[in-house]
């Protein structure tokens, strides 16, 4: 079964830390993005990549950075972490000209 | 940008109930689908309609392009399809999700 696999469920940071989000497709997808979810305010894209070492800033893109050194990963960082930055974190991938993303299972992430 | 408006925000039914959900976009779109997040968090696709309509089992979903709507019907509703219900449009290969309806079914 493909998946796209997000390293952590749950997080818990410190006000400054830097923080790393892993997620990995094993679909051989070319397109993989960031989103981060809020009650009352859906989904919203903070960053996404078209391919490796490519990245292209979504509707959030402030405080935070990427990195996709190979196909399969995309990281999102959290270079110094805030409390406004607490939520949840999906990840998904799609393949050029594919209709379907397929999306991990998120990430809730409070930082204290 | 494209502004994606999804009503009603929340709602609660009984067993059996049937429901509709509506998704209203603000230009043209490639693509548009609808997600059903479950309690865990998980987002499954439940239908890809950029026009016409779709039906699988108790679901089905129609968008009038023209008209920039779209609109997901629940017939016979279960406790299993509570959770949060997306609408996402493409645009510029991004996809960009309405704020949801909560559902909340009750036996």
């Amino acid at each position: 079964d493909v998946k796209v696999t997000q390293s952590s469920r749950y997080l818990v940071k410190r006000t400054g830390e830097k923080v790393f989000l892993e997620c990995v497709q094993d679909m051989d997808h070319e397109n993989m993005f960031w989103y981060r979810q809020d009650p009352g305010l859906g989904l919203r894209l903070i960053y996404f990549s078209y391919d490796v070492k490519m990245k292209e800033k979504g509707d959030i893109p402030e405080g935070y950075s990427v990195s996709r050194e190979k196909k399969e990963r995309f990281s999102l960082i959290l270079e110094s972490a805030s409390t406004n930055q607490t939520s949840m974190y999906l990840c998904a991938s799609n393949g050029h000209r594919e209709v379907r993303y397929t999306f991990g299972s998120g990430t809730r992430l409070t930082v204290v | 940008g494209i502004q994606v408006e999804q009503s009603p925000p929340d709602l609660i039914l009984q067993e059996g109930a049937n429901s509709t959900l509506r998704c209203n976009f603000s230009d043209s779109v490639n693509n548009l689908q609808w997600f059903h997040q479950n309690p865990w968090g998980q987002l499954i696709n439940l239908f890809y309609i950029p026009s016409g309509t779709k039906q699988n089992g108790r679901l089905s979903a129609t968008t009038v392009a023209t008209e920039r709507y779209s609109l997901l019907y629940i017939s016979s509703s279960q406790t299993t399809d509570s959770g949060v219900y997306f609408c996402a449009v493409e645009k510029n290969d991004k996809l960009i999700f309405g704020t949801g309806t909560r559902l909340q079914v009750f036996p």
